[in-house]
């Protein structure tokens, strides 16, 4: 039972460079989020997904797009990365109940540096 | 919007000591307010989840509370060793399906 698992752990990229951030978890969760940690401003909701097929936005999605791809996997990518997205993105799972979020379960995190 | 609130930012106390956390929120229409350590470059690892129903929870050496009512959380950490040395971080949950977190407390445990 891995959890949540994130790749790449690592990743470099120049100003204008495109990639996609995987997230698969194994708990058979519904709802799966991603965030990005900042120094001194907190983790923030970049997108989430409530459901398999569905997807919203968060507290600062522009820039990013997600894809659900199923119920395990739900992906993030940069189309035209920006140095303001250097950051660490933390993928995140949780199963409501009755419309509740319960516990969520993250991650260990991609590093990205945009030169 | 939701805004929560640790203070303080860092803390530092002696092997032993029992210290108290603090998270306050502003809006408390929340679901559940959930609790998680995170240790330098890594993700963050749940400590205690409290449903809005219910006043405190405990695993082992820590006890966290809920005030809905006044805005407030607090983390009890009883004999605190080196091993606890970490940024503890807070997170609401209300409607909308969303998280809102603390930018967090860095604890250090002096040997």
């Amino acid at each position: 039972n891995a959890g949540v698992t994130q790749t790449p752990k690592f990743q470099v990229l120049k100003t204008g460079q495109s990639m996609t951030l995987q997230c698969a978890q194994d708990m058979n969760h519904n709802s799966m989020y991603w965030y990005r940690q900042d120094p001194g401003m907190g983790l923030r909701l970049i997108y989430y997904s409530a459901s398999e097929g569905t997807t919203d936005k968060g507290e600062v999605p522009n820039g990013y797009n997600v894809s659900r791809l199923n119920k395990r996997e739900f992906s993030l990518r940069l189309e035209s990365a920006a140095p303001s997205q250097t950051s660490v993105y933390f993928c995140a799972s949780s199963e409501p109940t009755s419309g509740i979020n319960n516990e969520q379960f993250f991650g260990p995190g991609t590093r990205l540096t945009v030169l | 919007k939701q805004e929560v609130t640790q203070i303080p930012a860092a803390l530092s106390v002696p092997e032993g000591e029992n210290l108290v956390l603090n998270c306050s929120f502003t809006d408390s229409a929340i679901y559940n307010l959930q609790w998680f350590r995170q240790d330098p470059g890594k993700g963050l690892t749940s400590l205690l989840l409290i449903q809005s129903s219910q006043r405190e929870q405990t695993s082992g050496r820590l006890n966290a509370s809920l005030d809905k009512s006044s805005g407030r959380s607090t983390l009890y950490i009883a004999a605190s060793q080196p091993g606890d040395s970490a940024t503890y971080l807070c997170a609401v949950s209300g409607s909308g399906n969303q998280f809102y977190f603390g930018t967090g407390t860095s604890l250090t445990v002096i040997p």
